[in-house]
């Protein structure tokens, strides 16, 4: 299940900074991709969801995709202390999807 | 309403136990699925229902047995397992097809098998 690589971290950044997280897959046939974020012991939350490419923003978050590249990216302005969790890209095609192994951040008040 | 609801949150059992996990979502998505994650690990794909069928199993031991009665429901049957198992199990649902297929994860079970 190697078919999606993720920058492994972990990451430890400065309130206020500007955070880059990233992916890339080998299996053109993804035709979605979405990016998570999880917290210790809970479950995955949904932060952005797109299938095209080009970017999508929501919020302090933008999702950037490059489909000829095969290469997502999560950024994240502002950061805030509770921004730090462990953050997961995904992406499949019909009902089956793959996570990255996921990148760990640390915001620093 | 993006809810996925897990029971129980938390489940100690051991090798010779039967028990059920329990997931519930009402947002009308009719794919279903199952994922195991272990500690500082993602999640792994084990079961996918689509329209209350199973579509995808991943290879997954036959000590784990799901089932999906409706729509709405999934539930995963555990029986005679291994400490290896103790794990979060994550029940997601989506769309079950076309574009608007973005996956909503339940807060999981954390099992302890002993």
């Amino acid at each position: 299940q190697k078919e999606v690589e993720q920058d492994p971290g972990p990451l430890s950044v400065p309130e206020g900074a500007i955070v880059s997280l990233n992916c890339t897959y080998s299996n053109s046939a993804f035709q979605y991709f979405m990016w998570y974020r999880q917290y210790s012991r809970k479950g995955p939350e949904l932060l952005m969801y797109t299938y095209s490419s080009g970017n999508k923003e929501d919020g302090r978050f933008t999702a950037q995709v490059d489909k000829s590249s095969k290469y997502i990216s999560l950024f994240i302005r502002d950061s805030q202390p509770s921004d730090s969790a462990t953050y997961l890209c995904a992406m499949g095609a019909g009902n089956q999807f793959y996570f990255g192994t996921g990148t760990s951040l640390t915001v620093i008040p | 309403d993006t809810e996925v609801t897990q029971t129980p949150k938390h489940l100690v059992m051991g090798m010779t136990n039967k028990k059920s996990l329990k997931c519930e979502q009402h947002m009308g998505h009719r794919a279903m699925y199952w994922y195991k994650q272990k500690a500082k690990k993602p999640p792994e794909l084990m079961f996918v229902y689509s329209y209350e069928k199973l579509s995808i199993n991943e290879s997954v031991p036959s000590r784990f047995s799901p089932e999906c009665p409706n729509s709405s429901l999934l539930n995963l049957h555990l029986h005679a397992l291994q400490p290896e198992d103790s794990a979060l199990y994550l029940c997601a649902s989506s769309h079950a097809g076309g574009l608007n297929t973005e996956a909503f994860f339940g807060q999981g079970t954390r099992l302890t098998v002993v």
